[in-house]
């Protein structure tokens, strides 16, 4: 069964920063590419981008090049997403999602003071 | 960009009717390998998207063949036979043919 789990729900400040996880099973981790989608409270889905965990190549939606950074271990088949200078916009949930057939259950990100 | 224009917004619904929903693509969708990248999901409340349906018409494992999905090019349906409670729920459209990958704006499916 593929399994996608990722870290839990963040709390941070403006400015800061955050790395979210995605530990997959199930699967070979390197077989698929894993995308980032980000949902704002009661609004639609928007890609973030992708990345290949076999090489680590990855493709950013514009709007996200200088916002968001995707990385992926392949020892421990676990994708990660570090977004930057967070401002309220970036309050959201963000999905893990291997090429959208499988999906994460979500990680909360509220940006607060 | 792709533009993904979903209608309807909302549609309300009784139990068993059928249900179609619209998703119109500003380009073409068919990949240069001769297939066409346009996807199904449902978002029941407060849970993550599921894909349903992939490259137009086919179903994911362990989808009803309640649903359905035609079209080509830019122009794509979703057809909902005999509406179940399960079914309620936001679905969306999604392309993987280009970059960047978008969604359309969602169908709210509810309860008549």
């Amino acid at each position: 069964e593929v399994l996608l789990q990722q870290s839990g729900a963040e709390l941070v400040r403006p400015g800061s920063s955050v790395k979210i996880s995605c530990k997959a099973s199930g699967y070979t981790f390197t077989d698929y590419y894993m995308h980032w989608v980000k949902q704002r409270p009661e609004q639609g889905l928007v890609w973030i981008g992708r990345i290949n965990p076999a090489n680590g190549n990855t493709v950013y939606a514009e709007k996200f090049k200088s916002k968001a950074t995707l990385t992926a271990d392949k020892s421990s088949n676990t994708a990660y997403m570090q977004l930057s200078s967070l401002t309220s916009e970036d309050t959201a949930t963000y999905f893990c999602t291997t090429s959208f057939a499988y999906w994460g259950q979500g990680t909360l990100v509220t940006v607060s003071s | 960009d792709v533009v993904m224009t979903q209608t309807p917004p909302s549609l309300s619904v009784a139990i068993g009717q059928s249900v179609s929903i619209s998703c119109k693509s500003s380009q073409s969708l068919v990949y240069s390998d001769g297939k066409t990248y346009l996807h199904w999901l449902l978002q029941s409340s407060g849970r993550s998207p599921k894909r349903l349906i992939y490259q137009v018409s086919n179903l994911d494992s362990g989808v009803p063949d309640r649903f359905s999905g035609t079209g080509s090019q830019k122009d794509f349906t979703l057809k909902i036979s005999r509406v179940e409670a399960k079914d309620l729920g936001v679905y969306y459209c999604a392309q993987t043919t280009h970059f960047p990958r978008t969604f359309g704006g969602g169908t709210k499916l509810e309860l008549k």
